[in-house]
């Protein structure tokens, strides 16, 4: 069964710092990949995926994300923080199963960005 | 774009009571997901739905069930409210994934409250 682990459930940046959400993943075939971002009040809504056309994925907002296989990781990466970026960020992973692809989603991380 | 609609943002019920949830998508989607969110665990799946009038069960069906009476609609049910199912409810919808990588799209969510 595969498992998606989020390092922090929360991280704090300052305006116009690095973003890192890191995201770990166990799987024993190639998975679908996901990061989905949640505003309060709303749901979901997706940020990027991995295709396997190439490793390094941009997304919407200036996010990207890279994958690597020997890491089994998928951590998520912003160059300037922007205050409107905080937010919870989710990982999530599908894999078949049973005929359909069901995904799993990590704990998430709640990005705080300071002033 | 694809509207995933929630028939409630807010909702108070009592103990004991029998709750309907309901969903609809507008665009042709094969599959429709219910989940429950929960402050640390992140999503966690009721049931899901890949056809009309079909069920799987997630990892949380206990004390739920689910139908599926038109392609457009899932209906989450509570059978007998309970605290302990005070939480946020997410319904999602996505195309069959096959050999693709198809995300799902998430309605806002339904904040239910059992007294």
């Amino acid at each position: 069964a595969q498992s998606v682990t989020q390092l922090g459930s929360h991280v704090s940046v300052s305006e116009g710092a690095l973003v890192l959400l890191r995201c770990n993943y166990s799987s024993s075939v190639p998975p679908y990949l996901f990061w989905y971002v949640q505003y309060p009040n709303q749901g979901l809504q997706l940020l990027l995926k991995y295709t396997s056309a190439a490793t390094l994925v941009k997304g919407i907002n200036g996010f990207e994300a890279e994958f690597k296989k020997s890491e089994t990781s998928f951590h998520l990466t912003k160059p300037s923080a922007h205050m409107s970026d905080a937010a919870e960020y989710f990982c999530a992973v599908s894999e078949l199963s049973g005929g359909s692809y069901i995904p799993t989603f990590g704990r998430g991380t709640s990005l705080i960005v300071h002033p | 774009d694809v509207k995933v609609t929630q028939s409630s943002r807010y909702l108070v019920k009592r103990t004991g009571e029998k709750v309907f949830l309901e969903c609809v998508q507008d665009m042709d989607h094969e599959n429709m997901f219910w989940y429950r969110q929960d402050p640390g665990l992140g999503l966690r799946l009721i049931y899901f739905s890949y056809d009309v009038k079909m069920k799987e069960k997630g990892d949380i069906p206990e004390g739920y069930s689910v139908s599926r009476e038109k392609k457009e609609r899932f209906s989450l049910i509570l059978e007998s409210a309970s605290t302990n199912q005070t939480s946020m409810y997410l319904c999602a919808s996505s195309f069959p994934q096959g050999g693709s990588n198809q995300p799902q799209h998430f309605g806002d969510g339904t904040r239910l409250s059992i007294l």
